[in-house]
């Protein structure tokens, strides 16, 4: 049972280039999430997806876009990457008792 | 606009003594509160939760206090150990509705633990 698991650990991105985030969760949970974490803002909300097939705006979704894929993957693109989005990102997913389970993050610099 | 405020970046405390953790919201709509910590280099994990129906809740050696009036939360951890050390952070969901379990986050508190 991995939990919720996230690819790459690692990346280095050119401003403008574009990537693909990967989350995948064996839990069989509807609700997953993208969340950025920056340095003294704790975690913010990117896009979040309540069901297979819906997806929706969170707090921080400018530049962002996502796709659930089934109910067990939930991606996040960057088209275009900027220096801001440097940072670390986590995906989550929430179960019947709306406690969220995180991956390991994925920690992107854009240079 | 920062509805979920932790006020203190860090905290130091002996072993064994108690750890205070404070955190403050601002949306009245928020219901259900949680405590995550974090490890370097990893994930958020869970840790323990409150509903607006309670002002206590335990596991452990870790008890949440929730006032509503003062719309203030506090994670008590008794006695502290050095692998208490991380970042920890508060969380506050809307449960009705459209929520969707959301979690709004605070900006986090890094607790040492001195051996």
């Amino acid at each position: 049972n991995a939990g919720v698991t996230q690819t790459p650990k690692f990346q280095v991105l050119k401003t403008g280039q574009s990537m693909t985030l990967q989350c995948a969760q064996d839990m069989n949970h509807n609700s997953m999430y993208w969340y950025r974490q920056d340095p003294g803002m704790g975690l913010r909300l990117i896009y979040y997806s309540a069901s297979e097939g819906t997806t929706d705006k969170g707090e921080v979704p400018n530049g962002y876009n996502v796709s659930r894929l089934n109910k067990r993957e939930f991606s996040l693109r960057l088209e275009s990457a900027a220096p801001s989005q440097t940072s670390v990102y986590f995906c989550a997913s929430r179960d019947m008792y709306n406690e969220q389970y995180f991956g390991p993050g994925t920690r992107l610099t854009v240079t | 606009d920062q509805q979920v405020k932790q006020n203190s970046p860090s905290l130091s405390v002996q072993e064994g003594r108690i750890s205070i953790l404070n955190c403050d919201y601002t949306n009245s709509m928020f219901d259900y509160f949680l405590w995550y910590k974090k490890y370097p280099a990893e994930g958020p994990t869970f840790l323990i939760s409150i509903s607006s129906i309670k002002d206590k809740n335990e596991d452990g050696r870790f008890t949440v206090f929730l006032n509503k009036s003062a719309k203030h939360l506090s994670l008590h951890i008794v006695p502290s150990q050095p692998g208490d050390s991380a970042v920890y952070f508060c969380a506050a969901s809307a449960q009705g509705g459209t929520s969707y379990g959301k979690l709004t986050f605070g900006q986090g508190t890094i607790l040492t633990v001195h051996p």
